[in-house]
């Protein structure tokens, strides 16, 4: 079945540390891949996407993703997190074939960041 | 800009009771999506218009849930009668070139 995996339900870090944040999808081909970011009281902000093209994306915020299709994840990073960074993190797909459009969400992270 | 707006941030009611929820999506966007988030679970979708028409509403719950466009712009959805299981957060989003999505704040819906 197609699904997205989220394995980290809560994690805590110090500001300052690095931060990982793990996504695993199972789908026939390699979905549209998104990372969301959901701060208290606040909607839900689009941090980076993957399409197509090179494996290690971009986004906002500092942070940054990789593509690994051997593992079929799509992981998130920031190489020093700041305690602005401490909220819900969502892994979201895409599936490339077919007429849906809808995301179809992880189950979340939240993120600690101790001082 | 303006990004996506929902109005209310929050609603309280009765079992019972009717709700209905707004949301403005971003000018220009024809798909206009919406997703809830119930305590403890995923993020699930409930479905998609593109400009006034209904493209997925696979994700409806029941009906009880009726959603509208009128006239391609903003969107209602309406709770009718509410349950307790119906408490949650009702996320709406929008897109001019899916997949990519762009989310308001959300609608936070007790029902007591």
């Amino acid at each position: 079945a197609q699904s997205v995996t989220q394995p980290d339900i809560h994690i805590t870090v110090s500001e300052g540390a690095s931060l990982e944040l793990r996504c695993n999808y199972s789908y026939g081909a390699t979905p549209y891949l998104f990372w969301y970011v959901q701060s208290p009281g606040q909607g839900l902000q689009l941090l980076l996407k993957y399409f197509s093209g090179d494996t290690l994306v971009q986004g906002i915020k500092g942070f940054e993703a990789e593509f690994k299709r051997s593992q079929s994840s799509f992981n998130l990073r920031k190489p020093s997190v700041h305690w602005s960074d401490a909220a819900e993190y969502f892994c979201a797909v895409v599936p490339l074939s077919g007429s849906a459009r809808q995301l179809t969400f992880g189950s979340g992270t939240q993120l600690t960041v101790l001082p | 800009e303006a990004g996506v707006t929902q109005f209310p941030s929050h609603s309280v009611i009765e079992k019972g009771q009717t709700v209905t929820l707004r949301c403005d999506p971003i000018s220009g966007h024809d798909n206009l999506y919406w997703y809830r988030r119930v305590m403890g679970k995923e993020i699930k979708f409930l479905l998609h218009f593109v400009k006034e028409s209904k493209q997925d509403e696979s994700g409806m719950p029941n009906n009880r849930f009726l959603a509208e466009r009128t006239g391609g712009t903003y969107s209602t959805l309406k709770v009718q009668p509410a349950e307790l299981e119906d408490s949650g957060v009702y996320f709406c989003a929008s897109s001019r070139t899916p997949p990519t999505q762009y989310f308001g704040p959300g609608t936070r819906l007790t029902v007591l």
